[in-house]
């Protein structure tokens, strides 16, 4: 199984570029990387996901050099509504079924 | 609202008592997921079921079992409590198979407290 770490916490501040980085050096060949946030007391949500070079959406870019042992997600503008924990997610589906290794999370947090 | 849904919502019993988490997956997805996130051990994938049968056991204690219905939604059964059993327990569904490439959806969790 991929072992996942990450930044415990980050700080910034309003309309900043924020990247977390999350270290998978055992990711395998099958394996996507997920991010998710979560706020207190709420479920994890989707933010993207990829399996190699760079993935783009409406909220967020997510960065993955070739040799795929380290992803970064990128967070462009944050604002105070963004303060919340990043997760990583590293896995994939094989005929064993789900390898699913959450990483240790990272706390963002965004003042003015 | 992800559109998976818990219950109960709060959970508090004693010491080797069991009990049972519920979780219904969004309409039209056919896999569900179980994880427990406790402070010490963050997020950790316990089972997976897809579409009736187990796809995949992750850390899984054997005082925990889970199983899928007919109509799709789960329960997650725990035995024996202990108190290191205390955490948030969520349930996540997905369309497809493989909860490293399809998005899971995450419910709200059940917050169970072992006194």
């Amino acid at each position: 199984l991929a072992k996942t770490t990450q930044p415990i916490s980050m700080d910034s501040y309003e309309g900043q570029e924020v990247n977390i980085t999350c270290s998978h050096n055992n990711i395998a060949t099958n394996d996507y990387i997920t991010w998710y946030q979560q706020f207190p007391s709420q479920g994890p949500r989707f933010i993207i996901q990829g399996y190699k070079t760079k993935v783009t959406n409406e909220v967020a870019s997510l960065f993955i050099p070739a040799d795929r042992k380290s992803s970064t997600l990128s967070l462009p503008r944050v604002s105070l509504s963004d303060t919340a924990v990043y997760y990583c997610l590293v896995g994939s589906y094989t005929g064993g079924g789900n390898k699913l290794t959450f990483g240790t999370g990272t706390q963002l947090k965004v003042e003015l | 609202d992800s559109g998976v849904t818990q219950t109960p919502k709060h959970l508090i019993t004693a010491t080797g008592q069991r009990v049972t988490l519920r979780c219904s997956p969004r309409s039209g997805d056919l896999s569900v997921y179980w994880y427990q996130q406790s402070l010490d051990q963050g997020l950790q994938f316990l089972i997976q079921y897809y579409n009736g049968e187990e796809r995949a056991k992750g850390n899984i204690l054997e005082r925990f079992s889970a199983q899928q219905f007919p109509d799709l939604h789960s329960e997650l059964n725990l035995s024996s409590l202990e108190l290191g059993d205390s955490a948030l327990y969520f349930c996540a569904s997905s369309v497809g198979t493989s909860g490293g490439d399809n998005e899971q959806f995450f419910g709200p969790g059940t917050r169970l407290t072992v006194l």
